[in-house]
């Protein structure tokens, strides 16, 4: 098992450009979750999806859209990049046996976006 | 309120010493469940323990022990006999009953020195 993938590994963007970050799971997790990390602010919680066909804004929703058109899959999007979205990006998922989401997360292995 | 801090930011250590992490959480729910992740420089984010708020048992796994007291709020990380290859930051986390949000602590980077 592969667990959580993340493509790409790194991307550079001009201001304004768009470009979307690809998870995808093979745990037949309900959940997924994607998060930002940045110096001194710890991880943040973006969108996350309870299943396919569904998602929910997180704590920092803004600049971001998101899509689960299949249950291992889970996209973000940026649509018209900005210097602070310059960022570490991690995918998490969960199994979803809990109702409430506090099953454990799992992490992709990260996605280094920089905004010129 | 939820709230995840680690005081240690940074803690350098020579190999085979002890080393101890602390997290304290604040919560005003009864049922919560506190993580322990790994990130070493490689960049990925290592999941290593769940512990749940009823649940105060201490747990071991070789080198790895964790402290949970819920008296004092804390979740604190040992390692015994430290290598080189434990050199990562170690984030604490926290998610209450209520659910889906995982909250962080900012982390605390260890360096072992050969």
């Amino acid at each position: 098992n592969a667990g959580v993938t993340q493509t790409p590994k790194f991307r550079v963007l001009k201001t304004g450009q768009s470009m979307t970050l690809l998870c995808a799971q093979d745990m037949n997790h309900e959940y997924m979750y994607w998060y930002r990390q940045d110096p001194g602010m710890g991880l943040r919680l973006i969108h996350y999806s309870v299943g396919e066909g569904t998602t929910a804004k997180g704590e920092v929703p803004d600049g971001y859209n998101v899509s689960r058109l299949k249950k291992q899959n889970f996209l973000l999007g940026l649509e018209s990049a900005a210097p602070s979205q310059t960022s570490v990006y991690f995918c998490a998922s969960s199994s979803g046996r809990s109702a409430r989401r506090t099953d454990t997360q799992y992490f992709g292995p990260g996605t280094r976006l920089t905004v010129l | 309120a939820q709230k995840v801090t680690q005081a240690q930011t940074e803690i350098s250590v020579v190999e085979k010493e002890d080393v101890t992490l602390d997290c304290v959480y604040e919560t005003r729910d009864t049922t919560y469940y506190l993580f322990w992740y790994k990130q070493p420089p490689s960049g990925e984010l290592v999941f290593l323990i769940r512990r749940n708020s009823f649940d105060e048992q201490n747990e071991i796994s070789g080198r790895y022990s964790w402290n949970f007291q819920k008296s004092t709020s804390s979740f604190n990380f040992t390692i015994t006999a430290s290598q080189v290859v434990d050199s990562a930051v170690y984030f604490c986390a926290l998610i209450n009953n209520q659910g889906g949000k995982l909250i962080f602590g900012q982390g605390t980077e260890l360096s072992v020195k050969p």
